[in-house]
């Protein structure tokens, strides 16, 4: 199976920083098939970035995806305090699909 | 607007079996794969199994395969996910969720129901 490796387990940063969130794979990962969510607390995921970069549908400017093979990575430009969630990767190239550990986003 | 509704969560005792459903409405079901997720408590995302928009096909974590099993019924815009020989380690807030069509992601979500397992 395709092993996620987040990191950092957790980010601590201000309103209007930038955050940088990466997922490593330990084996390829077609850039069709990596996705990134957002779950804030009591609530179901959401969908931000699919296909490595493309932003889901009502997805802010601000969330940008890139990458590719192994190493990939969520940005958050200008930090909101709406922001603070924990985040997800996923791969769906291969079964069994799986996500990664996540991380934590904290604003200060 | 997508809308997706699990029920069917409980306190279950090791061993036991418990049927999960998933009733979708405002889009074309039979025209999307679906999948179930799950989340211990306090704990990360884990996918659970994934089924085809007919039906034909299905796919399951190794944590889960031979217990769960997925299914749907596109006449009645209901997924499921029988749960079989339950373990203390499948308690989890379990979401179903739909694919994107395209298997890029999971593009809307059910608010979840509680499976506890426990004597």
């Amino acid at each position: 199976e395709v092993v996620l490796t987040q990191s950092p387990g957790t980010l601590s940063l201000s309103p209007g920083e930038r955050a940088t969130l990466s997922c490593r794979a330990s084996q390829n990962v077609g850039s069709n098939y990596l996705a990134w969510y957002q779950q804030k607390p009591g609530q179901a995921p959401r969908l931000l970035i699919f296909g490595t970069s493309s932003r889901a549908t009502g997805i802010s400017d601000r969330f940008s995806g890139s990458g590719s093979g192994t190493d990939f990575t969520l940005t958050i430009s200008r930090l909101e305090p709406e922001d603070c969630a924990v985040y997800y990767c996923q791969q769906l190239d291969r079964s069994p699909i799986t996500f990664g550990q996540g991380t934590r986003l904290e604003i200060k | 607007q997508v809308h997706l509704v699990e029920s069917g969560g409980g306190v279950v005792q090791p061993g036991r079996s418990l049927r999960l459903s998933c009733a979708a409405s405002s889009f074309t079901f039979n025209s999307y794969s679906m999948h179930w997720v799950r989340q211990a408590p306090g704990r990360g995302l884990e996918w659970v199994a994934v089924i085809s928009h007919d039906g034909t096909m299905e796919y399951y974590a190794d944590s889960v395969k031979g217990r769960f099993t997925i299914s749907r019924d596109n006449s009645m815009n209901t997924l499921y996910l029988q749960m079989n020989s339950l373990r203390a380690e499948d308690t989890a807030v379990y979401y179903c969720a739909r694919d994107d069509a395209e298997n890029l992601g999971l593009d809307y979500w059910g608010q979840g129901t509680l499976v506890t397992v426990s004597s």
